[in-house]
């Protein structure tokens, strides 16, 4: 059981390219979150999916795209990188959660993507 | 949006309890307050989640008081291993929308 992990752990990209981060869980949690990490800016959410099939936006969609075809993965998309979108990129799933639930929402998060766009 | 403040770093000895107060003014009926904790090149991980008065589990407690605008993460007779960032995050749900809101985190410095 790896939990959440997250490809790559590194990279480095020039301005104006295209990268695909993928996040897979084996939980089979229904619920998926992609957030970044700045420094002195604590955890900010990008976008997240309630299920296979569905995406919506978080508090920073802007520059980034997602998709969630398989239950199991979800994919942050940059499709012209800027070097304000240097920073850590964190997933995470949760079995329970979403805007209709007022339930418990423990997530479990991957170990991180260091990107810096120069 | 339930927005929390923290603060930005506190020091414990080894043995002390430590308490960690996280302040959401304008937290809603249905919002539920969770903490976390983070080690360097790590994600978070889920401490406890707590709606009103007082949870407990074998990590630690979790206080909130009647109007909910603050809660308090108690961490029992702290280690070394407890020096980390503590983020408060309020989970608000409801009408179509979900919002995760983390705070800055407090960085706790646990000395010999």
């Amino acid at each position: 059981n790896a939990g959440v992990t997250q490809t790559p752990k590194f990279r480095v990209l020039k301005t104006g390219q295209s990268m695909t981060l993928l996040c897979a869980q084996d939980m089979n949690h229904e619920y998926m979150y992609w957030y970044r990490q700045d420094p002195g800016m604590g955890l900010r959410l990008i976008h997240y999916s309630v299920g296979e099939g569905t995406t919506a936006k978080g508090e920073v969609p802007d520059g980034y795209n997602v998709s969630r075809l398989k239950k199991q993965n979800f994919l942050l998309g940059l499709e012209s990188a800027a070097p304000s979108q240097t920073s850590v990129y964190f997933c995470a799933s949760s079995p329970t959660g979403g805007p209709l639930s007022v339930s418990y929402n423990e997530q479990f998060f991957g170990p991180g993507t260091r990107l810096t766009v120069l | 949006l339930a927005k929390t403040t923290q603060p930005i770093s506190m020091d414990s000895y080894e043995g002390q309890e430590v308490n960690i107060t996280c302040s959401h003014n304008n937290i809603a009926t249905n919002d539920y307050i969770t903490w976390y904790q983070q080690f360097p090149s790590q994600g978070p991980r889920f401490i406890i989640q707590g709606y009103k008065t007082k949870v407990t589990n074998e990590v630690a407690s979790l206080f909130i008081p009647a109007d909910r605008k603050s809660s308090t993460l108690s961490l029992p007779r702290v280690s070394l291993s407890d020096t980390a960032v503590y983020y408060c995050l309020v989970v608000a749900s409801g009408a179509g929308s979900y919002q995760l809101t983390f705070g800055k985190g407090t960085k706790l410095s646990v000395i010999p």
